[in-house]
């Protein structure tokens, strides 16, 4: 089966300026994830997503990101204005659900690489 | 709330000899634990996982982990090192319930030497 799809791959930017990055998740899979991934430091979830709705969003700097899974398959995470402290690499996961052991197995894309200059 | 600990940002071992990656962590109920490895320029694989029953699991590519509730500790092993296993390693721990996120350690960069 295809993996979660990411793009694009990388991206440079100056501050001030605003980026989006796609995320389309393997086909089924009802929960999708957004995680920021800054040097040298795991993975922090930014949000959550069930089908088209919002389970988690309590580390999204919501004065500046912003997400959304319209249909409840693909997502957009959006940065504006974009700040140097978000150069990171930005990992969208998905799992089949909420309930149930499979439910913790999350598969990840290869990451969006935003620089901020 | 959960933490994880990771001792070790990089461990080097020669090609042949024991991986050893050690994970510590902290739940307030009994957690799920996960290790996961992330080659260059990719995502995150799961390698193993443990939920419940048997403490000792086994993974991908020769892993295995075992979960020791008395020492909080989730270490990973591997009896021989391969050249294809350098790569960076990230535990994490989720509490099982409702959202089930993903707490992650800083990560442990494993160097193989030949």
């Amino acid at each position: 089966e295809a993996g979660v799809a990411q793009s694009p791959r990388y991206k440079i930017i100056e501050k001030r300026q605003s980026v989006a990055f796609w995320c389309n998740p393997i086909s089924g899979h009802a929960t999708l994830y957004w995680y920021q991934q800054i040097l040298g430091q795991g993975p922090k979830l930014l949000i959550q997503f069930q089908n088209n709705g919002v389970v988690d969003d309590s580390q999204l700097p919501k004065d500046r990101f912003s997400a959304e899974r319209l249909k409840g398959v693909d997502s957009t995470l959006k940065i504006q204005p974009a700040k140097l402290e978000d150069s990171a690499v930005y990992l969208c996961a998905s799992s089949l659900g909420l309930a149930g052991f499979r439910a913790y197995e999350q598969y990840f894309g290869p990451g969006t690489r935003l620089t901020v200059t | 709330a959960q933490s994880v600990t990771q001792l070790g940002s990089h461990v080097s071992v020669s090609e042949g000899a024991l991986v050893l990656l050690r994970c510590n962590y902290s739940s307030s109920v009994p957690p799920y634990l996960f290790w996961y490895v992330q080659y260059p320029n990719q995502g995150l694989q799961l390698l193993l996982k443990y939920t419940t029953g048997a403490t000792l699991v086994k993974g991908i590519n020769g892993f295995e982990a075992e979960f020791k509730k008395s020492e909080t500790s989730f270490h990973l092993t591997k009896p021989s090192a391969h050249m294809s296993d350098a790569a960076e390693y990230f535990c994490a721990v989720s509490e099982g319930t409702g959202a089930n996120n993903l707490f992650f350690g800083t990560g442990t960069r494993l160097t193989v030497i030949p």
